[in-house]
């Protein structure tokens, strides 16, 4: 299950389940999602993004949804890996892009895959 | 080939000191930006440019001067280093207009101040 710890949220799941990370995103003019993976000691990795204009997006093993209604933003792991284990952020982007491409992150959550 | 590279991945100084992160792209993007990533993992941006000229300076102490002598490179120097600048900046680029959405992160560099 999910729980807030001292640190990041965290969220621990075995091995081949599917794993969903939850975001709440501050503005509803934001345009533009993204997800990105950190592992330990590395930088943020593209995962998937999504335009406002969608709900729903999937790639190799991965969706993202998007919920404007209630601005939630959630990203789905498909058989859960134990590469998959690392810091999960998603990150929105107020209009108008561009030059201005100032993307907001979330505070991030910690995937725990148990072998 | 390393697609957002930063110099050096480790950095430690004593307070008071000053020093720089450089910061190179390769990838013909024309935004650069810098970010820090505090001890609770919260990423938050600093500066972005475009084309060499300044776009976004959030609220950073102006003790850090970005500068960006070309598109491809984009450094950061700090001054009078305090112990709350202890931490990890993240160099990324990004492709103009609606392309820009996806940043490439650099892989880090952490700063420790003692």
């Amino acid at each position: 299950g999910e729980s807030v710890g001292l640190h990041l949220p965290t969220l621990s799941v075995q091995e081949g389940d599917n794993s969903i990370i939850n975001c709440a995103y501050s503005n509803s003019a934001s345009d533009y999602f993204i997800w990105y993976k950190q592992e330990s000691g590395k930088g943020p990795q593209f995962i998937i993004d999504i335009r406002s204009n969608m709900d729903k997006r999937q790639g190799q093993r991965v969706t993202v949804l998007l919920n404007k209604t209630v601005k939630h933003l959630s990203l789905q792991i498909a058989a859960t890996q134990p590469g998959d284990s690392a810091v999960y952020f998603c990150a929105e982007r107020l209009p108008p892009g561009g030059a201005t491409n100032k993307l907001i992150f979330g505070t991030g959550t910690l995937l725990a895959v148990q072998p | 080939d390393t697609a957002v590279s930063q110099t050096p991945k480790y950095l430690v100084t004593q307070m008071g000191n000053d020093k720089s992160i450089k910061c190179e792209q390769n990838l013909g993007h024309d935004t650069m930006y810098w970010y820090k990533q505090d001890s609770k993992k919260f990423l938050k941006i600093m500066f972005s440019y475009n084309n060499k000229e300044l776009i976004i300076n959030e609220t950073v102490p102006n003790r850090f001067s970005p500068k960006s002598p070309d598109k491809a490179h984009l450094n950061l120097h700090i001054n009078s280093l305090e112990l709350g600048d202890s931490a990890v900046y993240f160099c990324a680029s990004s492709p103009p207009g609606w392309q820009g959405g996806e940043q490439f992160f650099g892989p880090g560099t952490r700063l420790t101040v003692l």
